[in-house]
């Protein structure tokens, strides 16, 4: 039972122009939704977060909206760069601890 | 700054033996977790602890056992070890609920 879903496995972007990561979900109760990213044989790093009583937080190039009646969130990057070139992960949590993941999306950032 | 550390980084295991994914970390954080990546999935959370002699299940806990006897140490148990147990396996902690530090993670073999 996959309760984050991200539907896109990968995504390239030409580096300069925005991506776009997107995440749906199915549990009406998650109130808090993260997005980490991640290298290669590395741990994921968290990115950025946002609360159910929120629809959009910033926190310099990175941007997620979060739309509760479509159970969806998405990260903006603008503008990309070569070095975000990464697999970002969204998840979501609604009892504290309880940490749920998606599948990932793998973004390449050209030059 | 050491972080979340992981032992071993590298292990292969025959079918029905067993072994302990070691875990500390040392930012005093009250939240650990452990999680599980296949091969091009997300992450699956097996257990979590929200403090020092406190554990809770996660999506996929069966054929693992864990114990939070200190805030430093989250060790995971594998018992009678199995093919499907092969993976990459991450430890996090937390301060709070959400925003988790990752350890480099342990791969997993079971032939």
């Amino acid at each position: 039972d996959q309760q984050v879903k991200q539907n896109s496995p990968s995504l390239s972007v030409q580096e300069g122009r925005i991506s776009i990561l997107n995440c749906d979900y199915t549990n009406s109760m998650f109130d808090y939704f993260l997005w980490y990213k991640k290298y290669p044989a590395e741990g994921p790093t968290f990115l950025i977060s946002i609360s159910s009583i929120k629809d959009k937080n910033e926190d310099g190039r990175f941007t997620v909206f979060l739309n509760k009646s479509a159970k969806h969130l998405s990260l903006h990057i603008v503008p990309s760069q070569p070095g975000d070139s990464a697999v970002y992960f969204c998840a979501a949590s609604a009892l504290a601890g309880d940490m749920r993941f998606g599948a990932g999306t793998r973004l390449t950032v050209k030059p | 700054n050491a972080g979340v550390t992981q032992t071993p980084k590298f292990r292969i295991l025959k079918i029905g033996q067993s072994m302990t994914l070691q875990c500390t970390q040392d930012m005093n954080h009250n939240y650990m977790y452990w999680y599980r990546q296949d091969p091009g999935m997300g992450l699956k959370l097996i257990y979590y602890s929200v403090g020092a002699g406190i554990t809770d299940k996660g999506e996929v806990p069966n054929g693992y056992n864990v114990s939070r006897s200190t805030t430093e140490d989250f060790p995971l148990r594998l018992e009678l070890a199995a093919p499907s147990q092969t993976s990459v396996y991450f430890c996090a902690s937390s301060p709070t609920a959400y925003e988790a530090f990752f350890g480099q993670g342990t791969r997993l073999t079971v032939v």
